[in-house]
């Protein structure tokens, strides 16, 4: 089974300033897709950045990219111009590119963006 | 487009009654996802449909739980006999699966709905 790690149960960062959440994976499989997930206080789960597995490039979106590394099995999320809105907690998510659709989630990290 | 909604948002319920939990997902979307999410945890699966079939159930579905979505459009997830263990959010979520497509596709998550068993 697919299991996915995140060691950082609370960031912080300062607003416009950079920040980089972590998440491991573990899987047998060579084909997947990873996704960050945000979801803010009493809101519901947004879709921040997708990335698939067998795409050598790492994913952007806006303020927002990966450092996808296939081999260590790591998937970092990049925050840039951090800014209050973007306090949440932010999900890694795996998601195995055979017939189960299911999405395994991490634990989860608590992001503050101080003023 | 109005996303996916969920009703009731709150449920507030005595141990041993049966609830019932609603999930619309966006128009036209043929699959459906039920996950469960305690507190500061990351969701986890609970079952998923494709239009009206139910494709895949988590072996946290106990026999207390029973999922259906009969018109391949809303769901309900019903539970049976509640515990106080069965107290988290639950989360629905749904997604377009082109056919000639067998997954990948984006996930679209509702508002979910809090449950209190006391």
């Amino acid at each position: 089974a697919q299991t996915v790690t995140q060691s950082q149960p609370e960031m912080s960062v300062q607003e416009a300033e950079t920040v980089t959440l972590s998440c491991t994976y573990d899987t047998s499989e060579s084909d997947y897709y990873l996704f960050w997930y945000k979801q803010p206080p009493s809101r519901q789960m947004i879709l921040v950045i997708r990335q698939e597995a067998y795409k050598q490039q790492n994913a952007t979106e806006n303020r927002f990219s990966v450092n996808f590394q296939k081999a260590a099995k790591s998937f970092s999320l990049k925050i840039s111009d951090s800014q209050l809105g973007d306090a949440a907690m932010y999900f890694c998510a795996y998601r195995s590119a055979g017939f189960g659709s299911r999405l395994t989630f991490g634990e989860g990290t608590q992001l503050t963006v101080n003023p | 487009d109005t996303g996916v909604s969920q009703d009731p948002r709150h449920k507030i319920t005595k141990r041993g009654q049966n609830v019932t939990f609603r999930c619309d997902p966006i128009s036209e979307h043929n699959r459906l996802y039920w996950y469960r999410q305690t507190l500061g945890q990351g969701p986890e699966f609970l079952t998923y449909f494709q239009n009206e079939a139910q494709l895949e159930k988590s072996r946290l579905l106990s026999d207390r739980f029973s999922a259906e979505r009969p018109k391949g459009s809303f769901s309900t997830l019903e539970i049976q006999r509640t515990e106080q263990g069965d107290s988290a959010m639950y989360l629905c979520a749904s997604s377009l699966l082109p056919t000639w497509q067998t997954t990948g596709e984006t996930q679209y998550f509702g508002p979910g709905t809090r449950l209190l068993v006391l």
